[in-house]
């Protein structure tokens, strides 16, 4: 069964760097995810769509600070250099025989 | 510019019926893989059902049989009819565009109360 991981919570201080983890379950680990954002009170915005390989396509806009990578069933968000409004929950989702969304990550900026 | 804008949400007693439409501009959404995702008030993501371009439909488990998805290729638009609607299906409820969702609407609010 395709089934995506997130820790529920991270933290880390204005202007570091912080790594977020998306982990496909037994059996996928040669999927392509997609990360996504979803700031306070508003929709999810596409970040990129995050291949095996750790290669990666970003939506427009998206910052160079925002950058993806991979390790077998891993797959990584890291956001550097933080700044106020990267506070959000951010979510993988991948697709098979169905669609499916990890449970988020909800990101606080210390 | 390539945008979804989503309508029809409301408030519905249960067991009633809703459509909701997506209308797509920048790009046309019969050449494109699309979804409905819903968030429910507080809680994470959930995809819903989507529409191959060649026309295919699947559906999550939690509405088969009471959701149907279809397109208007002529008005660029997509549906989303909803029957038998019960409180659980209280939520936002967005279009996406293709497998990794690189495009999403501002979502519409659908309530399921009595």
């Amino acid at each position: 069964q395709l089934v995506l991981t997130q820790s529920p919570s991270a933290s880390a201080s204005l202007g570091a760097s912080v790594k977020l983890t998306c982990t496909l379950s037994s059996g996928h680990s040669s999927y392509a995810i997609a990360w996504h954002q979803q700031q306070p009170e508003k929709g999810p915005r596409y970040l990129m769509k995050l291949n095996s390989d750790g290669s990666h396509t970003k939506g427009d806009g998206i910052p160079d600070r925002f950058s993806g990578s991979s390790s077998g069933a891993e797959r990584y968000l890291t956001i550097s250099s933080l700044q106020s409004e990267d506070e959000a929950d951010y979510y993988c989702q991948t697709w098979g025989s169905n669609w499916v969304f990890g449970g988020g990550t909800k990101l606080t900026v210390l | 510019e390539v945008q979804l804008v989503e309508s029809g949400g409301g408030l519905i007693q249960p067991g009633g019926s809703l459509r909701l439409s997506c209308a797509a501009s920048g790009f046309t959404v019969s050449t494109n893989y699309m979804s409905w995702v819903r968030q429910a008030p507080g809680k994470g993501l959930e995809w819903v059902s989507v529409i191959y371009s060649g026309g295919s439909t699947y559906y999550a488990e939690s509405v088969k049989g009471r959701f149907t998805i279809s397109r208007d290729n002529s008005k660029n638009t997509l549906y989303l009819q909803m029957n038998s609607l019960r409180v659980e299906d209280t939520a936002v409820y967005y279009c996406a565009r293709e497998s990794a969702f690189d495009i999403w609407g501002q979502g519409t609010m659908v309530t399921v109360s009595s």
